[in-house]
């Protein structure tokens, strides 16, 4: 029931195209659903984050679509540039308990 | 300090030696996590602690796990008698939250250990 499952294991985008990365989840508690980007030999780093009272959420080029009764979450990126090619993972929490981690995009955007 | 630091970056012990990692979470941070991420993988929970108090350490994989964080401020996750499979990176996050709701949790650059 910590389970959070992610889609797809990679991904291969055109410049200007818009990557969407899908993750689910079993535990009807989480109300925190994060979303981090980790670029290889760093620490993975805070993109955007919705709480399950909304059902969508824009920060820049960086969207959240996010449906409760599904218990599914999406990140789309906008105009994806080569510098957006990283490792992409979703995570959900309950409260300010651990994060439960999916288990990773690697995202590749092709100039 | 202006983020999360990890120390060391790199460390290889041979099987069987006792290592000890280190984090200086952000000032004045409450919760402190320590995650382990096996390469190709998302990072998996090990323990959780709020100011000194460890709320939470069902994450940890056997008791050769042990973390500390005596002052509420840095932390130590040591590993006894390292083993093979213990070869990952550590990292460490630490976030405002306390009480019902979470935050932004930030991420050190983690610990690459590689047991020879």
């Amino acid at each position: 029931q910590q389970q959070v499952k992610q889609s797809p294991q990679s991904l291969i985008v055109q410049k200007g195209g818009i990557p969407i990365i899908n993750c689910a989840y079993e535990n009807t508690a989480f109300d925190y659903f994060p979303w981090y980007q980790q670029f290889p030999g760093k620490g993975p780093a805070l993109l955007i984050a919705i709480r399950p009272d909304v059902s969508e959420k824009k920060e820049g080029r960086f969207t959240i679509s996010f449906n409760k009764s599904a218990k599914q979450f999406s990140l789309h990126i906008m105009d994806s540039q080569p510098g957006d090619s990283a490792t992409y993972f979703c995570a959900a929490s309950k409260g300010a308990q651990k994060l439960v981690f999916g288990q990773g995009t690697r995202l590749t955007i092709n100039p | 300090g202006a983020g999360v630091s990890q120390s060391p970056r790199y460390k290889v012990a041979k099987r069987g030696q006792d290592v000890a990692l280190r984090c200086d979470p952000i000032s004045g941070h409450v919760s402190l996590f320590w995650y382990q991420q096996a390469l190709g993988q998302g990072p998996e929970f090990l323990t959780y602690f709020q100011n000194e108090a460890q709320l939470d350490k069902s994450g940890l994989p056997s008791d050769r796990f042990f973390a500390e964080r005596p002052e509420g401020s840095v932390s130590t996750l040591k590993i006894q008698r390292t083993q093979q499979e213990d070869s990952a990176v550590y990292l460490c996050a630490s976030s405002a939250a306390s009480g019902y709701m979470n935050t932004e949790a930030f991420f050190g650059q983690g610990t690459r250990l590689t047991v020879v």
